[in-house]
């Protein structure tokens, strides 16, 4: 069984988009996070939400809001995509201040 | 400042051979969690070894050991007898302030193991 699964694996869609990405996880873990990879291979956490707390990074526009249904899942909105926004999603998952569990990515295309 | 430090962005290694990969790291909190992924091309991360701060021995899984020197603020990854398939990107990252805010990650060091 996989432990975090997102969808889709791909995306592409077009600028002033409104697109979304879900997350799921069945590790029972506490926290769920989303990161985003550049095309150089950064890193950088975006969320992290721990029982309904919700810590942003600051560096993350307002376009991009995480929505949490329920414990064992973090989907992310993006409003009004650019072409900056063009990067592979990673959601993870972990008991708390432990290791994370990483989904396959989710490679965003934005034309 | 950069949070983590991996100064080796590219390394080849002869198959069999032992491989560090260096990571220093910078924080003024005294819990703190180190932890290395390996990124193969396909794209997934795969959680590799974790040391914490209070730990007193170095980590080890398998192949993989973290050499922790806690007064240098370094925490590198050493694979033993390395293979084909250890060829990925390597990420260094932490974990402050109790996990609230995630993990920093280093830049990546790119390994390619050479037959």
């Amino acid at each position: 069984d996989t432990a975090v699964s997102q969808t889709p694996k791909y995306l592409v869609t077009q600028m002033g988009n409104d697109k979304s990405i879900k997350c799921e996880q069945n590790l029972g873990h506490d926290t769920m996070y989303w990161y985003k990879q550049d095309s150089k291979k950064f890193l950088k956490i975006m969320f992290s939400y721990n029982n309904k707390e919700l810590i942003i990074n600051e560096t993350v526009p307002n376009r991009f809001s995480p929505k949490s249904p329920d414990k064992a899942h973090l989907n992310l909105h993006i409003n009004s995509l650019e072409l900056g926004d063009s990067a592979v999603y990673f959601c993870a998952s972990s008991p708390f201040g432990y290791e994370q569990y990483f989904g396959p990515g989710t490679r965003l295309t934005v034309t | 400042a950069q949070k983590i430090t991996q100064t080796q962005p590219g390394m080849f290694v002869q198959e069999k051979e032992a491989v560090t990969l260096d990571c220093t790291y910078d924080t003024s909190d005294q819990s703190y969690g180190l932890f290395w992924y390996k990124q193969p091309s396909s794209g997934e991360m795969i959680f590799l070894i974790y040391q914490g701060s209070y730990d007193e021995q170095n980590a080890t899984e398998g192949r993989y050991s973290l050499n922790f020197q806690k007064a240098r603020k370094s925490a590198n990854l050493v694979i033993s007898a390395s293979q084909l398939g250890d060829s990925a990107m390597y990420f260094c990252a932490m974990r402050e302030k109790g996990g609230a805010d995630g993990l920093t990650f280093g830049k990546g060091t790119h390994l390619i193991i050479q037959p």
